[in-house]
């Protein structure tokens, strides 16, 4: 079963517009949710993170909103941008540093100019 | 500084052969991470370490894999024997262990085939 899902596969959205990327997870021990980022032939890099305890992480065009009654939060990216597109994957953790990451399976981005 | 360092980057072998993947995790990260990524599973984890002793090795699929970190600054993921469903992207990542939640950095991955 699935702790962290990304119910879109895929993401279309023109150069200059609000990009929104969803995530849901099941585990209520999870404190620490992350978003990577990963282009074709290269491994994923960390964009931006957010603890339990806050419910928004804003850095420069990226913004990540937590809501823990819905088990839910989001990516926002304004505006987006053609160098945007590549696969945003959620990911969460239950503990401090050096403990395991669940990884959601991605939501492929696509941003047209 | 160097990131996490893999190899090799692409591996094409036949079923029944002894693969090594190779991790070297970035300077003073003392938690490293396997992950494995098919299309079917996604990412998934499949052992790490934490100061070189394996933490959680519930991943690993099968008696066939085996996953040593003789030191801190290198680790090895082995499939012995191979087969064709081993096929994937596996990666390797690091962060260093305790305190504040830092997130991991991971490696470019090893694309393996096995035929």
């Amino acid at each position: 079963d699935q702790q962290v899902k990304q119910n879109s596969p895929s993401l279309s959205v023109q150069e200059g517009r609000i990009s929104i990327l969803n995530c849901d997870y099941t585990n209520s021990m999870f404190d620490y949710f992350l978003w990577y980022k990963k282009y074709p032939a290269e491994g994923p890099t960390f964009l931006i993170s957010i603890s339990s305890i806050k419910d928004k992480n804003e850095d420069g065009r990226f913004t990540v909103f937590l809501n823990k009654s819905a088990k839910h939060l989001s990516l926002h990216i304004v505006p987006s941008q053609p160098g945007d597109s590549a696969v945003y994957f959620c990911a969460a953790s239950a503990g401090q540093a050096g403990t395991a990451l669940i990884f959601g399976k991605g939501t492929t981005l696509s941003v047209s100019s | 500084d160097a990131g996490v360092i893999q190899s090799p980057r692409h591996e094409v072998t036949e079923m029944g052969q002894e693969v090594t993947l190779r991790c070297k995790p970035i300077s003073g990260h003392n938690s490293l991470f396997w992950y494995r990524q098919t299309m079917m599973r996604g990412l998934e984890l499949l052992i790490y370490f934490n100061n070189n002793v394996p933490i959680d090795d519930s991943g690993m699929p099968e008696d066939r894999f085996s996953a040593k970190m003789p030191n801190a600054s290198f680790s090895t993921l082995k499939i012995q024997p191979s087969e064709p469903r081993d096929s994937a992207v596996y990666f390797c990542a690091s962060s260093p262990t305790g305190g504040i939640f830092q997130p991991q950095h991971f490696g470019d991955g090893t694309r393996l085939s096995i035929l």
